[in-house]
């Protein structure tokens, strides 16, 4: 079947550096894509979505990007800090599936 | 507002024992899932329930059963405890996307 992926398992950053997690998916279908954080010992946090009606969405330090052509989404986070590591995850749903399939997750670590 | 709660945290079971995991939600969420996450396997749904008195399954539903009690409740049976369930069980809430999931139970089958 079709799946999200991620391209780099784990990313090392400096603490003020701007960080970049991609997720490739492979579903034309797919209309709706999410991104989560998950601390050590907690579950999945939401921290940002996008349609697919969309390019760019922009939150508070966090921005999606969308590129349907090539099937490619990123989470850009602006002045990584050291409690924004965790492991992070890219998902999405197709076809007015409201179920979303995961991607592996990367592991982003800020260090000080 | 406590959002998804799961019970117990931890758990060992020998194989072959049986064992109920709780969820509860207090969102008033129509949809519940189950999701196991192994390491480098990302997360991956066992069954979900799209409202109250529906349950399917999702993608690696065997040696696991379901019950959606109520609106609130979700839980999730082994009946017999293999090695390979060995894993953290994420219970999740939908009303509109994205999911609400709760902190997880770690589950080790010796």
């Amino acid at each position: 079947g079709e799946s999200v992926g991620l391209h780099l398992p784990t990313l090392s950053v400096q603490e003020g550096d701007n960080s970049i997690i991609n997720c490739a998916y492979s579903n034309s279908a797919s209309d709706y894509f999410i991104w989560y954080k998950q601390e050590s010992g907690k579950g999945p946090q939401f921290i940002i979505d996008i349609r697919s009606n969309m390019d760019k969405r922009q939150g508070q330090r966090v921005t999606v990007l969308l590129n349907k052509t090539v099937k490619h989404l990123s989470l850009q986070i602006a002045a990584t800090q050291p409690g924004d590591s965790a492991v992070y995850f890219c998902a999405e749903t197709a076809g007015g599936s409201y179920i979303p399939t995961f991607g592996r997750g990367t592991s982003l670590i800020v260090h000080p | 507002n406590a959002g998804v709660t799961q019970t117990p945290k931890f758990q060992v079971l020998k194989t072959g024992q049986s064992m109920t995991l709780q969820c509860a939600q207090d969102m008033n969420h129509n949809s519940m899932y189950w999701y196991r996450q192994d390491p480098g396997m990302g997360l991956r749904l066992i069954y979900y329930s799209a409202s109250e008195g529906t349950t399917d399954k999702g993608e690696v539903p065997n040696g696991y059963n379901v019950s959606r009690l109520n609106k609130r409740e979700f839980s999730l049976r082994l009946e017999s405890a293999a090695p390979s369930q060995t894993s953290v069980y994420f219970c999740a809430s939908e009303g509109k996307s994205p999911l609400h999931f709760g902190n997880g139970t770690r589950l080790t089958v010796t």
